[in-house]
């Protein structure tokens, strides 16, 4: 089993509709989640972080972690085609080791 | 600019040949973090420094490479006798680690290996 998970996709949506993206991780230890955004042939950049259970919102995104069941989603509203790229969840661990986890990354693509 | 920067953006090299690469953090930042990324994979851990002390190494960080952060700014990676399997983007992050338990990382542009 993968620490962190995530479906590769592709994840094709139509222009304003709401794209979802799933993450499931192992350690039931682990503490802080984020959501990055990595465009083709660049760096992940940060879009949300999530420490604790519940909803958190953040103009058009919202990431929504349930630690119970070892899940973190993101929900994209009104999806742009600026952002199609690929979303990696992460995972950072409660263990003495400060590494992140990171999932292979969904690729969203948003159709106009 | 302000962010994260990573110097070469991309080299070539011949199998066997060392390269060395270097990540500047963002000034604040007392953490800094080495990745290496393959296509169609996510980030993976290598090492990382707390000021200058490492604190970490992945089992995927082979005798072949050795991280420095001398003086707690600047980092360099050296890989030696490289390989082709070595070909992959590597990755600088920095973050401001204090007291909390939280450490959000923020990335570099990254430098793209090749090794022929």
């Amino acid at each position: 089993q993968k620490e962190v998970e995530q479906n590769s996709g592709p994840l094709s949506v139509p222009e304003g509709a709401i794209a979802s993206l799933n993450c499931t991780y192992s350690d039931r230890g682990s503490q802080s989640f984020f959501w990055y955004r990595q465009y083709s042939g660049k760096s992940p950049e940060l879009i949300m972080s999530i420490y604790s259970n519940g909803d958190k919102e953040d103009g058009r995104f919202t990431a929504q972690l349930n630690k119970a069941s070892q899940y973190v989603s993101l929900l994209i509203r009104d999806s742009q085609p600026s952002d199609s790229a690929t979303y990696l969840c992460a995972v950072n661990r409660a263990s003495v080791m400060r590494d992140m986890r990171f999932g292979a990354g969904t690729r969203l693509t948003v159709k106009p | 600019d302000t962010g994260v920067s990573q110097d070469p953006r991309h080299k070539i090299t011949k199998r066997g040949q060392n390269v060395t690469f270097r990540c500047d953090p963002i000034s604040e930042h007392n953490r800094l973090y080495w990745y290496r990324q393959t296509l169609g994979q996510g980030p993976e851990f290598l090492t990382y420094f707390q000021n200058e002390a490492q604190l970490e190494k992945s089992r995927l960080l082979s005798d072949r490479f050795s991280a420095e952060r001398p003086k707690g700014s600047f980092s360099t990676l050296e890989i030696q006798r490289t390989e082709q399997g070595d070909s992959a983007m590597y990755l600088c992050a920095s973050s401001s680690y204090l007291w909390a338990t939280t450490d959000t990382q923020y990335f570099g542009p990254g430098t793209r290996l090749t090794v022929l």
